[in-house]
Order: structure tokens, then sequence, then C-alpha cells
């Protein structure tokens, strides 16, 4: 079954760039979606189609999607970034919707 | 603006059955396809279902196939989520979840509040 990898945790320092990865076999050929979960609230779409930004998402977040790997990209990351960031694909073999782990993010 | 509100959550034995509901409002709930989701204590998301925007077709997770239903009332604005057999890895806060066009390749941009349902004995 085609699974989707993240790291557990990343950390960034207040006011400089976060990156998460997602890792798949060939996840360029998919289009990769992202959601931000804060504690106690239910997820909020950030990315779709791997680098489009849903209104009222600040224009620090940004996606790239390419060969085995997806990334987020959280630039002047501020206090409220703070959050489980998940990737997610459709998996046209299996006709079922793919989560990534989830990756804790801290901004120190 | 979009509302998605779920209901009939709690606390349930080993093997019985519980349907939870959706309420859609804010949009036109017959054209887009519709999901559920659910997150597990301390865990991450994973997907449960999905129904077509007209409910003709139909898709499920592997844990949950041959358990559970997924269905849609367009009259009512409601989606729907049969569970039977529950077992106690079926707890978890069930969200309902729209999508932005077809069956998940595009995002889901609604999300309800979250429905616990917790199968202990």
């Amino acid at each position: 079954s085609y699974e989707l990898t993240q790291p557990l945790s990343v950390s960034v320092a207040l006011g400089q760039t976060a990156r998460i990865t997602c890792g798949a076999d060939n996840i360029g050929s998919k289009n990769v979606q992202w959601y931000q979960q804060k504690t106690g609230q239910a997820p909020v779409l950030v990315i779709y189609r791997n680098d489009n930004r849903p209104s009222g998402i600040p224009e620090r977040f940004s996606g790239s999607n390419s060969g085995n790997t997806a990334t987020l990209t959280i630039s002047r990351a501020q206090a409220g970034d703070e959050a489980d960031y998940y990737c997610q694909v459709w998996d046209r073999s299996a006709a079922g919707v793919i989560f990534g782990g989830g990756t804790e993010l801290t901004v120190l | 603006q979009v509302q998605l509100m779920e209901s009939g959550g709690g606390v349930v034995q080993p093997g019985r059955s519980l349907r939870l509901s959706c309420a859609a409002s804010g949009f036109t709930f017959s054209n887009y396809g519709m999901h559920w989701v659910r997150q597990a204590p301390g865990k991450g998301l994973e997907w449960v279902a999905v129904t077509s925007y007209d409910g003709s077709n139909k898709y499920y997770g592997d844990s949950v196939k041959g358990r559970f239903t997924i269905s849609r009332d367009n009259s009512k604005n409601t989606l729907y989520l049969q569970m039977s057999s529950l077992r106690p890895e079926d707890t978890a806060v069930y969200y309902c979840a729209k999508d932005r066009m077809g069956y998940g390749g595009n995002g889901f941009d609604s999300w309800g509040q979250g429905s616990l349902v917790t199968v202990s004995s």
C-alpha cells in the first residue's frame, strides 16, 4: 500500500523558515495537500494541489512537489504556526485517501 | 459560510452499532463529495470513507471496509456514517469534511468540529 512518510517533529526559530517534508514513491506524480491542526481543533487546509493556497491562508505558506518528496515551507515562522501538519494524497490504485503520519512543528 | 455539524457520537459497547450524522449548510451540498475522517486519541488523521456528490460512488478505508457504510440525503443536506461491529480501536473523534472537488485529490476545504465515539465495555 502507498505510504506517506513525515518527520515526527520539526523545530524552527521565530522568524525563520520551516520546511516539512512528505516522502513517498513518485509522489511528484500526485496532487499533495497539506493541513494544519492546532491542539483541540479540526484540521485546516493550507495547501492544495501541491502549491496552491486557499483564500485566507497567508502567503508565508507555500508548497512544492517533485520526485519522491513534497515539501511544505513556512516562511517567517510565528508562534501561532505551532501545530501538527499532515500531508495527504488520493491514491488512485487503492481508491482511497492517504494521510501522512503528521509532523509537530515547534517554534522556538 | 460553510458549516458542518456532526452528531450521534457517544459511548458504545464492542460489537454494537452507531450512526453519525453531519448536517451541512452554507453551500450547495448536492454538488460536492463528502468524507469521514477520524482521529484516535493522541494519534494522526485516518481517512474513513468518501461518497460522491450524488451517492453513486463510495470508497472506504481498509480498516472499516465491510463494517461501516457512508450515505447521504441531499434533500436534507446531511451526511451519514453507519458503523457496525464496532471495536475498541474504532474509538476516535470522527470528522466530516467537504471535498474541494472529486474524491480527495484536491483537498478537504471545510471540516466539522468532530464527534467523539468511544467503544468500550
